[in-house]
């Protein structure tokens, strides 16, 4: 199983100022048909989760342009470029290079200072 | 509007069983493949289970194989989740999840949440 491991746990932001998350991967995740599939999504209190980025750098539909994501093979950094406070929550990475099986990252949590 | 809405949370005795629904609308549901995800309190995401388009294809996280059965009526535009044999780390706020192959988990249900105590 490949395993996701996210850093920080933990971040406290300042609004307006930039904040960045990465994640890694016990192994690429790289499919065979050359596509990477490593996607982000955002949980705000009390809410469901939600697609935010899918294969490395793809904003799902809705998703401001102020969120980015960047990356290749087991490293990858999902940045937020001015945090609002509508961006605390917690974040995580999901691959699904081997799909159908999923795994997740532990998640991290996003704080406004 | 895009939508899902699950169902058939509650308290269940270890050892129980309980069925979860998930009700789909504004898509056809019968062209995608449906996940399950679930998050104990406090915790973060767990992929459970997902099934493909027609049924056919099944897959589930080994903690739960050979305990949870997903399954789907199309006709019904609806997902299920059997689960038997609970454990009280089956604990949890269950989602159902829309799957669309390349983009992935791109629409999501509130949840219901499962309890199971003694």
């Amino acid at each position: 199983d490949i395993v996701m491991t996210q850093t920080p746990l933990s971040s406290l932001v300042t609004l307006g100022q930039p904040a960045s998350i990465s994640c890694r991967s016990s192994q690429s995740l790289v499919h065979s048909d050359g596509n990477t599939y490593l996607n982000w999504l955002q949980q705000r209190p009390g809410q469901p989760p939600r697609l935010l980025i899918y294969k490395i750098s793809n904003r799902f539909s809705g998703v401001p342009d102020r969120f980015s994501g960047s990356g290749a093979g087991t490293d990858f950094t999902l940045k937020i470029s001015r945090v609002e406070a509508e961006d605390v929550g917690v974040y995580y990475c999901m691959q699904a290079a081997q799909f159908p099986l999923y795994t997740f990252g532990q998640g991290t949590k996003l704080e406004i200072k | 509007e895009v939508q899902l809405v699950e169902s058939g949370g509650g308290l269940v005795q270890p050892g129980g069983s309980l069925r979860l629904s998930c009700a789909a609308s504004g898509f056809t549901s019968s062209s995608y493949w449906m996940s399950w995800v679930r998050q104990a309190p406090g915790k973060g995401l767990q992929w459970v289970a997902n099934i493909n388009q027609d049924g056919s294809g099944k897959y589930y996280v080994d903690s739960v194989k050979g305990r949870f059965t997903i399954s789907r009526d199309n006709a019904k535009n609806s997902l299920y989740l059997q689960m038997n044999s609970l454990r009280a780390e089956d604990t949890a706020v269950y989602y159902c999840a829309r799957d669309t192959v390349g983009v992935g988990l791109d629409c999501w249900g509130q949840g219901t949440l499962v309890t199971v105590s003694s």
